[in-house]
């Protein structure tokens, strides 16, 4: 299942919302994770099953969709969102990541 | 507190064989459905490299199948990744990765080993 993520690059002032999509090549039903990459760090899970925030993520990060169409909502971009997102699906073998959207100040 | 850290050579020559181990301190693996490796090569994207169980054996990315073993080995809690053949292709950061909001999302990472594959 190929995983593409649109755009590749969106540019936020701080204080504004960002909206970032996924889309699956197939079904994955809700089998759907996302990640965040602050620059020199490693990944953190954000979102799995499409919409359950992980431990400790900060209510402003939200997810939605299934199937095949997938959105990640930042509801007010703080500077430490600055980062680079990932989804991922795990709805079967092989597991793939979409190719990232980079978020940056505009 | 559960920690992961990965050891191995950061430089391999083109055709020979890589090996890396993930160590997991605080955490027993076997009380984990299964661990993880993913690797990222410099400025690109994240890739699903392969999952081992306890019980149900292990999943590689097709890709690299033919040239990848994983396993654990809980008396030392610890599992590993041997990749042959390597090319530059294989340069890349790897890490290892425990799952625990599902067995196929990764919220615990290790800190990420470089691996040069060059001559």
């Amino acid at each position: 299942t190929v995983m593409t993520q649109s755009p590749a690059t969106l540019s936020v002032s701080p204080g504004e919302g960002a909206t970032l999509s996924c889309r699956a090549s197939q079904s994955v039903r809700s089998q759907l994770a996302w990640y965040q990459q602050r620059p020199g760090q490693t990944p953190r899970l954000l979102i799995y099953g499409a919409s359950n925030r992980a431990a400790g993520i900060p209510a402003r990060f939200s997810g939605s969709g299934s199937g095949t169409e997938f959105t990640l909502t930042i509801s007010s971009l703080q500077s430490e969102d600055f980062a680079v997102y990932y989804c991922q699906h795990y709805n079967s073998w092989p597991l793939t990541f979409g190719g990232g959207t980079r978020v940056e100040i505009k | 507190q559960v920690q992961l850290q990965e050891s191995g050579p950061g430089l391999v020559k083109p055709s020979e064989t890589l090996s890396l181990t993930c160590a997991v301190s605080g955490y027993s693996i076997s009380d984990n459905v299964c661990w993880v490796w993913i690797r990222q090569p410099p400025g690109k994207g994240l890739e699903w490299i392969g999952t081992v169980y306890h019980t149900k054996g292990v999943y590689y990315n097709p890709s690299l199948k033919s040239r990848l073993t994983i396993s654990m080995d809980t008396s030392k809690n610890q599992f590993s990744l041997t990749l042959t053949s390597v090319t530059a292709a294989d340069t890349a950061v790897y890490y290892c990765v425990r799952p625990v909001s599902s067995e196929h999302t990764f919220d615990v990472w290790g800190q990420g080993t470089m691996v040069t594959v060059s001559s």
